[in-house]
């Protein structure tokens, strides 16, 4: 089954880089995603990568995926106050029917410290 | 588009009774998901809908919860009995139910706070 793991919690003081980690067992993910989830609301998707890529940049945000370990990484450069949240990664996985559903990791919450 | 919308926003009940989370997804899209969050065990997944079929309810807990999705535009989550154990955030997501990346995008409500005494 799928199985999606992170770390609780990580502290950054303000202007650092943050990276966020995660393994997850599907070998067969098409994508991954990472949702940010900001205090008192839902999930929101801030990136995805496609599994035959090893890096995404999107301006400050860096995705790397190592396929072969099934370890996926989110780098925020110049970590903001604004940054705060819940990051989620999420690897997708399809059914017999044609569709497909995201398993979610546990979320870890960034703290900035200024 | 409003986004997805999800009533009551907060909902404080006693044991025992019972309780009906709403969703409205947005507009066109063919599938919706119902997950649960707590500090305990993060977020979890309990059903989801494709073209209002329900496709996977391997993660509802017990028969006390229920879901349907009478149309495109409204689904439902029940507890009944409800339990102090039911306390979470509820969040319904909506997508268009294409294969991947944008496509694949769950666009997620504010969440419905249960609280059961």
């Amino acid at each position: 089954g799928e199985d999606v793991e992170q770390s609780l919690f990580l502290s950054v003081r303000e202007g650092d880089s943050s990276v966020i980690n995660c393994t997850y067992t599907d070998s067969s993910s098409t994508y991954l995603y990472w949702y940010k989830q900001e205090p008192g609301a839902g999930l929101q998707l801030l990136t995805y990568i496609f599994s035959n890529m090893d890096m995404k940049q999107d301006q400050r945000l860096t995705v790397l995926l190592n396929k072969k370990d099934k370890h996926l990484s989110l780098r925020i450069a110049d970590t903001q106050t604004g940054d705060s949240a819940i990051y989620f990664c999420a690897e997708s996985s399809g059914d017999n029917f044609g569709n497909e559903k995201l398993t979610f990791g546990t979320g870890t919450r960034l703290t900035i410290i200024p | 588009d409003a986004g997805v919308i999800q009533s009551p926003r907060h909902e404080v009940t006693e044991m025992g009774q019972e309780v009906t989370l709403r969703c409205k997804p947005i507009s066109g899209h063919n599938s919706l998901f119902w997950y649960r969050q707590t500090m305990m065990r993060g977020l979890e997944l309990l059903i989801y809908f494709n073209n209002n079929v329900p496709i996977d309810d391997s993660g509802m807990p017990e028969d006390r919860f229920s879901a349907k999705m009478p149309n495109a535009s409204f689904s439902t989550l029940k507890i009944q009995p409800s339990e102090p154990r039911d306390s979470a955030v509820y969040f319904c997501a909506s997508s268009l139910g294409l294969a991947g990346g944008r496509g694949n995008e769950q666009f997620f409500g504010p969440g419905t706070r249960l609280t059961v005494l």
